[in-house]
């Protein structure tokens, strides 16, 4: 249990649909990220967010939209994805950024499969 | 960009030790990371080096070379337990973590 819950843990979508990922903390952190991990291939950072604030967007393409409406809860909205998607989307979490980043807190992830 | 090497697997016998390499060519350096991740699991974190030298935690140790963007994760007494995969990562600003695709390690009997 490292204190950041993902919700689906696994996820089926068709190429037409409309589906969200859900994260939450209870670690009492500012910061929250999205990551994507794909087999053989190192974590891509995709959307940093402190205190509910978007601070990256690592060229990510609009199918993927991200929401964070407080520092405990982060979203990623998924639309029109392509199979190439396809992927284990780890969310984490950290005190802050900066010189109060410390270490990242991860959630177990939502395996995504695009058909 | 951000290049961080490490070995794809390594196999080792229980109770012996593993010696993982990590190499690094990054922007910038604020931090090393060593975390661990079993199958289906969330990343966990192991480790963290600023400074050059040796870090001990137990079983695991952590080195750090900045003069050549280098470290390794030395995993000692291996239990099967310890079969994961390893991943590295730089901060190479104020926060923003540079991975490497991980190292899976499988520890027999």
């Amino acid at each position: 249990e490292t204190g950041v819950t993902q919700t689906p843990r696994h996820l089926v979508m068709g190429m037409t649909n409309k589906k969200s990922l859900k994260c939450e903390q209870h670690l009492g952190h500012n910061a929250m990220y999205w990551y994507k991990q794909s087999a053989k291939k190192p974590l891509e950072l995709m959307f940093v967010y402190n205190f509910k604030e978007q601070t990256e967007n690592n060229s990510v393409p609009s199918r993927f939209s991200p929401e964070c409406p407080n520092s405990s809860h982060l979203f990623l909205h998924l639309h029109t994805l392509q199979p190439e998607d396809s992927a284990l989307y780890l969310c984490a979490s950290s005190p802050g950024l900066g010189l109060a980043s410390g270490e990242l807190f991860f959630g177990e992830g939502s395996r995504l499969t695009v058909l | 960009g951000q290049n961080i090497d490490q070995p794809t697997e390594m196999t080792a016998t229980e109770g012996a030790i593993v010696q993982i390499n990590c190499t690094y060519q990054t922007s910038g350096f604020n931090g090393l990371f060593w975390y661990q991740q079993h199958a289906g699991e969330a990343p966990t974190f192991l480790s963290y080096n600023v400074l050059d030298g040796l870090e001990e935690k137990g079983r695991f140790s952590s080195f750090l070379s900045r003069s050549k963007g280098y470290s390794y994760l030395l995993l000692k007494e291996l239990q099967m337990k310890d079969s994961a995969s390893y991943l590295c990562a730089v901060r190479d600003g104020d926060y923003k973590l540079s991975f490497g695709a991980g190292t899976t390690v499988t520890v027999r009997a």
